[in-house]
């Protein structure tokens, strides 16, 4: 079936060290999506990805989805405590219209 | 605000009660999801619906079913509830695509569920 890898499952960084995040898919996905859980909290949306290529940027948080639209990073730049969470990206295919199929997650431990 | 509200934040069974998780959203959207959660497996779609009365089977449906009998309203049932069972339970909708493709999903703040 239809699968989102994200690697790595887990993070350790240094407050003020970069992060990333990646997924990828063996298929051509529509676009992608990227969402931030809170510890103890729900996924909330941060990103749509669609065109091939693109780059988005929110702050210290740089989006991209690749040429082929078959993998995607997430980088933060100079991680702040209020990064503590998991990320997950979620990919739409075109062959679905409701469903989107999600990667594992990778969880963002700040070190103390 | 978009606003998903789900029936209980933490919920205890015992092994062979039949359950029911509630989840009702205030938006108007066509879809409307159940997952469940469990640590280092992210996310897994149990079901889901895109208009009343339908529904479509996610990746893990043996053991819930599910009912929607009105646009606001999606219903988990977990007809005799097993241990194995015990997870974080989040609901989701959204509106379809559409052109620009975009479709976010808006969750609730999850029920985790233990069965005893």
């Amino acid at each position: 079936g239809q699968q989102v890898m994200q690697i790595p499952q887990y993070q350790h960084v240094q407050e003020g060290e970069d992060f990333t995040t990646y997924c990828n898919s063996s298929t051509t996905l529509s676009n992608i999506q990227w969402y931030k859980q809170r510890p103890g909290g729900h996924p909330v949306f941060l990103i749509q990805l669609v065109k091939s290529g693109e780059v988005k940027k929110q702050k210290r948080l740089t989006f991209q989805f690749g040429e082929a639209k078959k993998n995607s990073s997430l980088h933060i730049t100079a991680t702040q405590t209020t990064d503590v969470g998991t990320y997950f990206c979620a990919g739409r295919y075109w062959d679905s219209n409701y469903q989107l199929i999600w990667g594992a997650g990778t969880k963002l431990i700040i070190k103390p | 605000d978009v606003k998903v509200t789900q029936s209980s934040r933490y919920l205890v069974k015992r092994t062979g009660e039949k359950v029911f998780l509630e989840c009702v959203q205030d938006m108007d959207h066509e879809n409307m999801f159940w997952y469940r959660q469990d640590p280092g497996l992210g996310l897994r779609l149990i079901y889901f619906s895109y208009d009343v009365k339908m529904k479509e089977k996610g990746d893990i449906p043996e053991g819930y079913s599910v009912s929607r009998e009105k646009k606001e309203r999606f219903s988990l049932i977990l007809e005799s509830a097993s241990t194995n069972q015990t997870s974080m339970y989040l609901c989701a909708s959204s509106f379809l695509p559409g052109t620009s493709g975009r479709a976010e999903q808006f969750f609730g703040p999850g029920t985790r569920l233990t069965v005893l």
